[in-house]
């Protein structure tokens, strides 16, 4: 079972929109979470990281929060552009010496003009 | 500084054949983690290098293997290519491990035929 989960699976927004992306984890003992943004064909991004103590962190238009007690996190999109279109996907690293790192299978964003 | 080049970008194999991917880290980065993207599975860890040892393994077969060298560049090899091994195969590289600070690179899309 994969210890990531995202959702919406996929979204369809509109340009001028604001969305909010989510990501629920299980993995534990926790070190950090991270944003990343995929543009089609391309290598992933990252956006923001946060760890423990964070709760909340931006990147441009993009505000990442994270509440570790639930253990979930939200990626919010302001003002979305044609140029968000793309895949984000949640990572969540767990403390060493575990050094895998357990992915989201990502939310696909498209935005309309 | 450079970023983490993957070469080639795309390649074109038959069923059968094998392939060798390429993987150069940021300048002083050390660990070294390979990848497989799909559309179905979302990404999936193959392996973690970390100065020539490979010190993490994924689910894969015994076909996916990989290296690493002493200037840290690192390959991967498919042996008897699937039809299901088309995919994009990402690295990223790291000072110390994938927990902390990673970068990804663009990737090497794989088509197997």
């Amino acid at each position: 079972k994969n210890q990531v989960e995202q959702s919406p699976q996929s979204l369809i927004i509109l340009e001028g929109k604001n969305c909010t992306l989510q990501c629920n984890y299980t993995v534990s003992p926790f070190s950090n979470l991270r944003w990343y943004k995929q543009d089609t064909g391309r290598g992933p991004v990252s956006l923001t990281i946060m760890t423990f103590s964070e709760n909340t962190k931006s990147n441009g238009r993009y505000t990442a929060t994270l509440d570790a007690d639930t253990k979930q996190s939200s990626l919010h999109i302001t003002a979305s552009q044609l140029s968000d279109s793309a895949s984000y996907i949640c990572v969540v690293s767990a403390l060493p010496p575990d050094y895998k790192l357990s992915f989201g299978a990502g939310t696909t964003v498209t935005v309309r003009a | 500084k450079a970023g983490v080049t993957q070469t080639p970008r795309y390649l074109i194999k038959t069923r059968g054949q094998q392939v060798t991917l390429s993987c150069s880290p940021i300048s002083g980065h050390r660990s070294v983690s390979w990848y497989q993207q799909t559309p179905g599975q979302g990404l999936q860890f193959l392996f973690e290098y970390f100065s020539e040892t490979q010190r993490n393994k994924g689910n894969f077969p015994g076909r996916f293997s990989g290296r690493q060298f002493s200037n840290s560049r690192s390959e991967m090899n498919v042996s008897t290519l699937e039809l299901g091994d088309s995919a994009l195969y990402l690295c990223a590289s790291s000072l110390t491990g994938p927990n902390y600070g990673y970068t990804f690179g663009s990737g090497t899309r794989l088509t197997v035929v």
